[in-house]
């Protein structure tokens, strides 16, 4: 069965910290990646990875995919309290034209001033 | 970024009455959109695929009688909840792909909160 897990379930971080959000799969026909943020309502995108060693960033965000290992990292440096959210991982998979996002339980962070 | 436009954002219906949620894209045509359901502090679960002209793909568990999903235009997918009940009661998001090929990311709508009285 294909699946999507992300740890830790949720964080408590102070301003200015680091935090490392894991997302590991299992799925039969890989695609992408997908990082999302989830605040109040529909999650916002954050990257797509496809290929394996390639850093993507945005600012303080960046990460990362091992297709080898099955996993990727998403990396927030300097937290801001703006950062609390739920951080949603997706796996992009299928094949012949039919595709469809797996969706992990998310990571809660929360960054106290 | 892509647009895609869900309506309403929220809705309070009697149980036993249906419910229509839409979801268009707005600057592009979307031969696939997801429909999802989220409970309070769970993930989202994909219930359906919708395909524009054909028939939608149901995931395991979930009833196509009572989630209708209907995807005429390349722009539009509705999902109606027919004979409501509040175990019914979620959050709904609807997504979209730019269909541009190789490994294009899904846009999401504003999700709809129905509940159920």
């Amino acid at each position: 069965e294909d699946k999507v897990v992300q740890s830790p379930l949720s964080l408590v971080v102070h301003e200015g910290d680091t935090v490392t959000l894991n997302c590991s799969y299992e799925v039969t026909n890989f695609r992408s990646l997908l990082w999302y943020k989830q605040e109040k309502k529909a999650p916002t995108f954050l990257f797509m990875l496809t290929s394996s060693g390639i850093e993507k960033k945005s600012g303080r965000l960046s990460s990362i995919l091992d297709k080898k290992e099955l996993f990727s990292i998403l990396n927030i440096t300097a937290t801001q309290t703006g950062d609390s959210a739920v951080y949603l991982c997706a796996v992009e998979e299928g094949t012949s034209g039919t595709y469809k996002y797996i969706f992990g339980t998310g990571t809660r962070l929360k960054v106290l001033a | 970024g892509a647009v895609v436009s869900q309506h309403p954002s929220w809705v309070i219906c009697k149980s036993g009455t249906s419910v229509k949620i839409e979801c268009r894209s707005l600057d592009f045509q979307a031969t696939t959109m997801f429909w999802y359901r989220q409970f309070p502090k769970q993930s989202l679960m994909l219930m359906a695929t919708s395909n524009e002209g054909s028939k939608a793909t149901y995931e395991q568990g979930v009833e196509k009688d009572k989630f209708l999903i209907n995807h005429a235009s390349l722009t539009l997918s509705t999902l109606t909840v027919t004979s409501a009940h509040p175990e019914d009661s979620s959050f709904y998001i609807c997504s979209a792909r730019d269909w541009g090929g190789w490994a294009t990311e899904a846009f999401f709508g504003q999700g709809t909160r129905l509940t159920v009285v």
